[in-house]
C-alpha cells in the first residue's frame, strides 16, 4: 500500500507562476485535506474535502483553489504564486480518524 | 479560538530515561486528542488517540494522559532510544472534519 502519494516532492516557482500539487490516496478514505507547514507555526489547514464532490475552506485558503477529482485524488492549485506561499505542503486523508499524511511537497517561490 | 500549545523548546534527554512532552489546549475539552510523530523531511505519522473519558492510554513504550481539569495531555516515552528522536505533534478536533495541530516539540535522545 502506498498510502498518500504527493507529487512533486520539490518545486521552485517564480512569483506569478501557477502550479498544481497532486495528491492521491489508496485507502478508500472519504475525507482529504491540504495543509501547509511553516517553521514554528505547525500545520495549518488550507482546504479540505469531507467527501467526494465537496470542498470547504480551512484556516488559510486565500491564494489557493482545490479540486476533488474523484474519491482518490485531491489537488491544490496556486493560480499566481507569491513568496508568502513558500512552504511545505502536506496532503492527508482519513476515514474516521486518524489522518494519514503524505511526505509533502517542498515549494519555494522566488 | 481554539489553540494547541506545545513547548517550542527542544527536549534533550539521555538514552534510557523517560521523555515527557506537554500539550495544552484552550476552550472546551475535545472528545479526543491525538499524538503524531514527524521525522525530518517526512509527513506526520499517527501514534495514539486518547478519548476524553480514558484518562490514560498505553502502547508499548508510549503513554498518553488526558487531564480535562488542567486542559492538558502528557506524552511519555519510557526507556527512550536515539531512534525516538523526532518532532511530536499534538492535535485536537475543532468541529466537523477539521483538526488543529500544535507546532510540535522536538525530542533529541542522546546515546
Amino acid at each position: 500500500n502506498a498510502g498518500v502519494t504527493q507529487t512533486p516532492k520539490f518545486q521552485v516557482l517564480k512569483t506569478g507562476q501557477s502550479m498544481t500539487l497532486q495528491c492521491a490516496q489508496d485507502m478508500n478514505h472519504n475525507s482529504m485535506y491540504w495543509y501547509r507547514q511553516d517553521p514554528g507555526m505547525g500545520l495549518r489547514l488550507i482546504y479540505y474535502s469531507a467527501s467526494e464532490g465537496t470542498t470547504d475552506k480551512g484556516e488559510v485558503p486565500n491564494g489557493y483553489n482545490v479540486s476533488r477529482l474523484n474519491k482518490r485524488e485531491f489537488s491544490l492549485r496556486l493560480e499566481s504564486a507569491a513568496p508568502s506561499q513558500t512552504s511545505v505542503y502536506f496532503c492527508a486523508s482519513s476515514g474516521d480518524q486518524p489522518q494519514h499524511f503524505g511526505d509533502g511537497t517542498r515549494l519555494s517561490i522566488l | 479560538s481554539q489553540k494547541i500549545e506545545q513547548n517550542s523548546e527542544a527536549l534533550n534527554i539521555q538514552e534510557g530515561k523517560t521523555a515527557t512532552l506537554t500539550c495544552n489546549y484552550t476552550n472546551y475539552s475535545p472528545a479526543y486528542l491525538q499524538w503524531y510523530r514527524q521525522d525530518p523531511g517526512r509527513g506526520p505519522v499517527f501514534l495514539l488517540l486518547i478519548r476524553e473519558n480514558e484518562k490514560e492510554k498505553r502502547k508499548e513504550r508510549l503513554k498518553v494522559t488526558f487531564d480535562t481539569t488542567l486542559k492538558q495531555s502528557l506524552f511519555h516515552i519510557t526507556a527512550s532510544q536515539p531512534a525516538d528522536s523526532a518532532t511530536y505533534l499534538c492535535a485536537r478536533p475543532t468541529g466537523g472534519f477539521k483538526t488543529i495541530f500544535g507546532a510540535g516539540t522536538r525530542l533529541f535522545v542522546k546515546a
